[in-house]
């Protein structure tokens, strides 16, 4: 089955700065790669995916990036908030009804 | 627009009790439905799914199951729970197909003593 690998596992970055968050996936067969953020006790939600006909996608300050050929992908957030602070979580499905395989997350801290 | 519901929110359980949590979808027909499970500080793993009423695909072994009474309703159940079983429940959709968005429920979080 896929497997998906994710780093860091925290990062901390100044306001302002950009941050990234780096995934890799096992499965070639996959086409789909989503990121969520998770708050504190709440739901998972999408901020931006990608499929794999497509090697870059952006929205405003966020932008992801694939590599087929290397298996891997990777989240960008220009700009950092104190807002953007969350656990950011990468993930990947193949075709058809399969649900998705995640990471183990990236806890996000934005330092003021 | 659509819905997604699960209740309910936090549940306390004893150990050896049995489990029924529900997740119902509003606003869609013939949606893919998925129980995840996140422990603790955890990433998410993907327990069922399902794309039709009475299929059920299993991903890992374990103390749970589930079942779709209904095309927009999906139970997660458990005859024993065992300490292992604490964590916070999410119920996700997608439009049938590969490349649809998936979206998730409030989730219901669960605590085993």
């Amino acid at each position: 089955g896929e497997n998906v690998e994710q780093h860091p596992s925290t990062l901390s970055v100044q306001e302002g700065d950009s941050a990234v968050i780096k995934c890799t996936y096992s499965d070639s067969a996959s086409n789909y790669f989503p990121w969520y953020k998770q708050e504190l006790g709440k739901r998972p939600q999408l901020i931006i995916d990608i499929r794999s006909n497509v090697g870059e996608k952006k929205d405003q300050r966020i932008a992801v990036t694939l590599n087929k050929t290397a298996k891997h992908f990777s989240l960008h957030i220009t700009e950092t908030q104190p807002e953007d602070s969350a656990v950011y979580f990468c993930a990947a499905r193949g075709g058809g009804a399969d649900g998705l395989t995640f990471g183990k997350g990236t806890h996000l801290i934005i330092q003021p | 627009s659509q819905t997604i519901h699960q209740w309910p929110a936090t549940l306390v359980q004893p150990v050896g009790s049995p489990l029924s949590l529900e997740c119902t979808v509003e606003g869609t027909s013939n949606p893919n439905l998925y129980w995840y499970r996140q422990a603790a500080g955890r990433g998410l793993q993907l327990l069922f799914y399902s794309v039709g009423i009475g299929q059920i695909s299993s991903e890992v072994p374990q103390n749970l199951s589930a079942s779709r009474p209904q095309d927009r309703q999906f139970i997660l159940s458990s005859k024993k729970l065992l300490l292992s079983d604490s964590g916070f429940y999410l119920c996700a959709w997608t439009l049938a197909g590969g490349w649809e968005t998936q979206y998730f429920g409030p989730g219901t979080r669960l605590l085993v003593l």
